[in-house]
C-alpha cells in the first residue's frame, strides 16, 4: 500500500517570504501521479499542482512550484512571493497508474496547515 | 452552481440515529467518492464507485454504508451514528474514460457531520 508523509504539521511565514512544503511517498510503482491540494478555511479542497511520474520537468502554476525528486520519492511544493489567501491546509496526494488501479483513488498525507503573516 | 453538491452542509445528530449524506454531480464523471477528514489525519477513502452497479469499500468502510443511485447521485449512510463518526465528509468525482484523463478528483465543498 501507499503511504504519503507529510512532516510538517504547520508553518508560519511572512507574506511576500518564499515558503516549502515537504511531502515524501512510499510506493513500488514506475509510473504514477502526484497532486497538492490546498483546502482554505472555507474548507474547499482546491488543486493547486499535478505531476506525473514519468515527465522529468518540475510542474510549475504561477507562483507554485514542485521539486520532483524520484530517486529520494520526494514532492515538495514551493511557493514564491507568498501571499494572505495562500493560508490554508495543504494536503499531498499519490495516485498509482490507471492500469494499476488509479481510479481507486487518491492516498493523501495528513496535511501541513500553512499561515501566512501579515 | 457547484459541479459536485453535497447536502447538508453542517447537521448535529445524536448517537444512534441514521444519516444520510446526499451528493451529486453535473460533470457527467463515471467514478465518485466518499471521503472523511480528521484533524491531524488527512483524507481517507470511505468507499467509490466505478457505476451504479459496482460499489469498492476503502480504507475505513465499518460503520458506514453507500448507495449509487444513478450516475450523477451517490449517497453516504451511517445507520447509527457513534460520536467518532464526527467529521468532515467530502464526496469527489473523477473521470476515467476520456482521453484528457487526468486522475483529479474534483470536490463537494463538504458535509460537517457533528455526533452527540
Amino acid at each position: 500500500a501507499q503511504t504519503v508523509t507529510q512532516s510538517q504539521p504547520e508553518m508560519s511565514v511572512q507574506e511576500a517570504e518564499t515558503v516549502t512544503l515537504s511531502c515524501t511517498y512510499d510506493t513500488s510503482e514506475n509510473n504514477y501521479y502526484l497532486f497538492w491540494y490546498k483546502q482554505p478555511p472555507s474548507r474547499q479542497m482546491i488543486l493547486v499542482i499535478r505531476q506525473e511520474a514519468y515527465k522529468q520537468q518540475n510542474a510549475t502554476e504561477n507562483r507554485f512550484s514542485v521539486n520532483f525528486q524520484k530517486a529520494a520519492k520526494s514532492f515538495s511544493l514551493k511557493i514564491s512571493d507568498s501571499q494572505l489567501g495562500d493560508t490554508a491546509m495543504y494536503f499531498c496526494a499519490f495516485m498509482k497508474p490507471r492500469e494499476k488501479g488509479g481510479a481507486d483513488g487518491l492516498t493523501f498525507g495528513k496535511g501541513t496547515h500553512l499561515i501566512i503573516q501579515p | 452552481d457547484a459541479d459536485v453538491t453535497q447536502t447538508p452542509r453542517n447537521r448535529i445528530t445524536k448517537t444512534g440515529k441514521r444519516i444520510m449524506l446526499e451528493c451529486s454531480q453535473t460533470k457527467g464523471h463515471d467514478r465518485m467518492y466518499w471521503y472523511r477528514q480528521d484533524p491531524g489525519l488527512g483524507l481517507r477513502l470511505i468507499y467509490y464507485s466505478f457505476d451504479v452497479k459496482d460499489i469498492n469499500k476503502g480504507e475505513i468502510s465499518d460503520g458506514y454504508s453507500v448507495s449509487r443511485q444513478a450516475q450523477a447521485k451517490f449517497s453516504l449512510s451511517l445507520e447509527s451514528a457513534i460520536p467518532n463518526q464526527t467529521a468532515l465528509y467530502f464526496c469527489a468525482t473523477s473521470d476515467f474514460t476520456g482521453t484528457a484523463n487526468t486522475g483529479e478528483l474534483f470536490f463537494g465543498e463538504g458535509s460537517r457531520l457533528t455526533v452527540l
